[in-house]
């Protein structure tokens, strides 16, 4: 069974720091590509960064290029999202998410339950 | 960017219901589009990809059809547990947007 569970979220300052993991199991980790998706309180969803399971490719949105990074560890079957200069428009639910399919598929299909990160003074 | 609009951003409905919900992209994404469902407090859920391929699991009520630019969900026989918000996300070219969704509620 796939089970991706975030952690590190928390409240933070703005312009403050935050890294968020996610821990995946039940799945060959290295074989997928993965991506970070949020929602603030009562909003939509927004896609805001991709990794390639092969190669590393990275993408961004453009809200957050710039200011975070993501990351993974195959040899810990992890995924991180580095979060700099964070702004309260940063307050949301972060998601992990798993690719449908091996390889370059930029198809979301199963997410984790979230972890909340509030930036806040 | 491609930006992708839905309507109506309300349905209000009743159990038994046939009920289709819109999702445009501002150009043209082929059949690149997937439809999530999501409930309070939970994660997404995914239910069609390539625009009309239903998810292994999902319900056969659930349909998906269009191209290009114009794409529509179909639930056939509404449902008790399709009281949900419902999301279109294309996956054609980065960033991979995301409809404001739609809310399908108790009429």
């Amino acid at each position: 069974e796939v089970q991706l569970v975030e952690s590190g979220g928390g409240l933070v300052q703005p312009g403050g720091s935050l890294r968020l993991s996610c821990a995946a199991s039940g799945f060959t980790f290295s074989a997928y590509s993965m991506n970070w998706v949020r929602q603030a309180s009562g909003k939509g969803l927004e896609w805001i960064s991709y990794i390639s399971g092969s190669t590393s490719a990275t993408y961004y949105a453009d809200s957050v290029k710039g200011r975070f990074t993501i990351s993974r560890d195959d040899a810990k079957n992890s995924l991180f999202l580095q979060m700099n200069s964070l702004r309260d428009e940063d307050t949301a639910v972060y998601y992990c998410a798993r690719a449908a399919v091996t390889g370059a598929s930029w198809l979301v299909a199963y997410w984790g339950q979230g972890t909340l990160v509030t930036v806040s003074s | 960017d491609i930006q992708m609009t839905q309507s109506p951003s309300t349905l209000s409905a009743s159990v038994g219901d046939r009920v289709t919900i819109t999702c445009r992209a501002s150009q043209s994404i082929t059949n690149w589009l997937a439809w999530f469902q999501q409930k309070p407090g939970k994660a997404p859920k995914l239910l069609i990809h390539t625009a009309s391929t239903l998810e292994s699991g999902v319900p056969s009520r659930f349909s998906g059809g269009g191209s290009a630019t114009e794409f529509t969900l179909t639930i056939g026989s509404l449902q008790p547990d399709d009281f949900a918000t419902y999301y279109c996300q294309q996956y054609s070219n980065y960033p991979f947007t995301f409809g404001p969704g739609t809310k399908v509620d108790v009429e």
